[in-house]
């Protein structure tokens, strides 16, 4: 059974180009977060999407959207990119009526803006 | 969201128990406590959770203070490959899991 993957691994973009993430959760999952983990810094909550639809959102500004297709998978869009948002990238999937709470995450994807 | 404070940094020894601390003094009722851990280069990693009893599984126990404003993750017998930062979360379930990442502490395992 395979985990959340993520893709691609690694990205360079250059100031003021647009960027795509891509995320597969885990089978069996029907929600996915989305968080920013800056170097030396714990992940930021960006945005959770479950049913296809936006149910929670950090402190992102609108550069940061997302979208999540019929099959449960995720994009993570990053418009007019910053040297700011040079970051790894972390994918979570969960059971959205779960009382758990247990997020299983991808090995993330690593983004170096120039 | 409620927040927690952790040590930055602990260094423990190989096959030796490690009590990770935790502070949370503005928990409220509904408030569950969460350990993550993330190992070096890969994404967080769930350890346990609990919300007023001590709880054990295959990789780690969480104490709970009898208040709740304080709660310890023991490892109890270290391995290299324990070495990661821990995370202690607060998760009250409110339609969203939103995952609130503190700092964590950085455990280091010396052979």
């Amino acid at each position: 059974d395979a985990g959340v993957t993520q893709s691609p691994t690694h990205l360079i973009k250059t100031r003021g180009q647009q960027v795509t993430l891509r995320c597969s959760p885990k089978s069996g999952h029907d929600t996915v977060s989305w968080y920013q983990q800056a170097l030396g810094q714990g992940p930021q909550f960006i945005f959770q999407y479950y049913e296809e639809e936006e149910r929670q959102r950090g402190n992102f500004p609108d550069r940061f959207s997302g979208h999540q297709f019929p099959n449960y998978s995720s994009e993570l869009n990053v418009n007019a990119l910053l040297l700011g948002d040079s970051a790894l990238y972390l994918c979570a999937s969960s059971l959205g009526g779960s009382r758990t709470y247990e997020q299983y995450f991808g090995p993330g994807t690593r983004l170096t803006v120039t | 969201d409620a927040k927690t404070t952790q040590p930055n940094s602990m260094e423990s020894n190989e096959e030796e128990p490690v009590h990770l601390p935790c502070n949370h003094s503005t928990i409220s009722g509904t408030d569950y406590i969460h350990w993550y851990r993330q190992l070096p280069s890969q994404g967080p990693e769930y350890v346990i959770h609990g919300l007023t009893s001590n709880v054990n599984n295959r990789m780690a126990s969480l104490a709970i203070a009898e208040d709740r404003k304080s709660s310890t993750l023991i490892l109890h017998r270290a391995t290299l490959r324990d070495a990661a930062v821990y995370y202690c979360i607060l998760l009250t379930f409110q339609g969203a899991q939103k995952l609130v990442f503190g700092q964590g502490t950085r455990l280091t395992i010396n052979p």
